[in-house]
């Protein structure tokens, strides 16, 4: 099955300052990557996603890149702001298996923005 | 929009009691809704991906027997805690998904915990 790694687990950083998640996965075959933002006790949010014919996808301030040869993906938040504290995950789906459509998800960054 | 509730947000049981916990799409059909669980500042892991009128794939290590899950309708599936032990409590969280897309929308999730 598919296998997500994410790095790092904790990162803090100045307020106005960019903001890098990186995540790899295992199966060649995954072809969705959305990344999700969780704040304490709440649900997982969907900021961002990239299906595997895009090698790049950009939100106001958030982009997302793919690299599909080296089945990494990255998260690229700009002028973060203290509100984007949060823990985000990162997550790939699983084509190969017949009907399922589940995603594997990484391990969790928890980003704080100083103010 | 794409709403999922979920139902309780919180329950407090006994051991060796059963618990049932709600998941509804509000505003669209779902064939496929999935059940995590989140344990504190950890990543959510797939318990088992429900699909409407079939029975439910559970990922490898997670009871059936124990985690009982049901997809009646497309708009509603329930998980069953049944004898529930103090090892059980955890945050449980669904999510919906539509037929013809990859995302998928959590619900709020429900705090169980067994005493």
């Amino acid at each position: 099955g598919e296998n997500v790694e994410q790095h790092p687990s904790t990162l803090s950083v100045q307020e106005g300052d960019s903001a890098v998640i990186k995540c790899t996965y295992s199966d060649s075959a995954s072809n969705y990557f959305p990344w999700y933002k969780q704040e304490l006790g709440k649900r997982p949010q969907l900021i961002i996603d990239i299906r595997s014919n895009v090698g790049e996808k950009k939100d106001q301030r958030i982009a997302v890149t793919l690299n599909k040869t080296a089945k990494h993906f990255s998260l690229h938040i700009t002028e973060t702001q203290p509100e984007d504290s949060a823990v985000y995950f990162c997550a790939a789906n699983s084509p190969r298996d017949t009907g399922r459509r589940a995603l594997t998800f990484g391990s969790g960054t928890r980003l704080q923005v100083q103010p | 929009g794409a709403v999922v509730s979920q139902h309780p947000s919180r329950v407090i049981c006994k051991s060796g009691t059963s618990v049932k916990i709600e998941c509804r799409s509000l505003d669209f059909q779902a064939t496929t809704m999935f059940w995590y669980r989140q344990f504190p500042k950890k990543s959510l892991m797939l318990m088992a991906t429900s699909n409407e009128g079939s029975k439910a794939t559970y990922e490898q290590g997670v009871e059936k027997d124990k985690f009982l899950i049901n997809h009646a309708s497309l708009t509603l599936s329930t998980l069953t805690v049944t004898s529930a032990h103090p090892e059980d409590s955890s945050f449980y969280i669904c999510s919906a998904a539509r037929d013809t897309s990859y995302e998928q929308y959590f619900g709020p999730g429900t705090r169980l915990t067994v005493t």
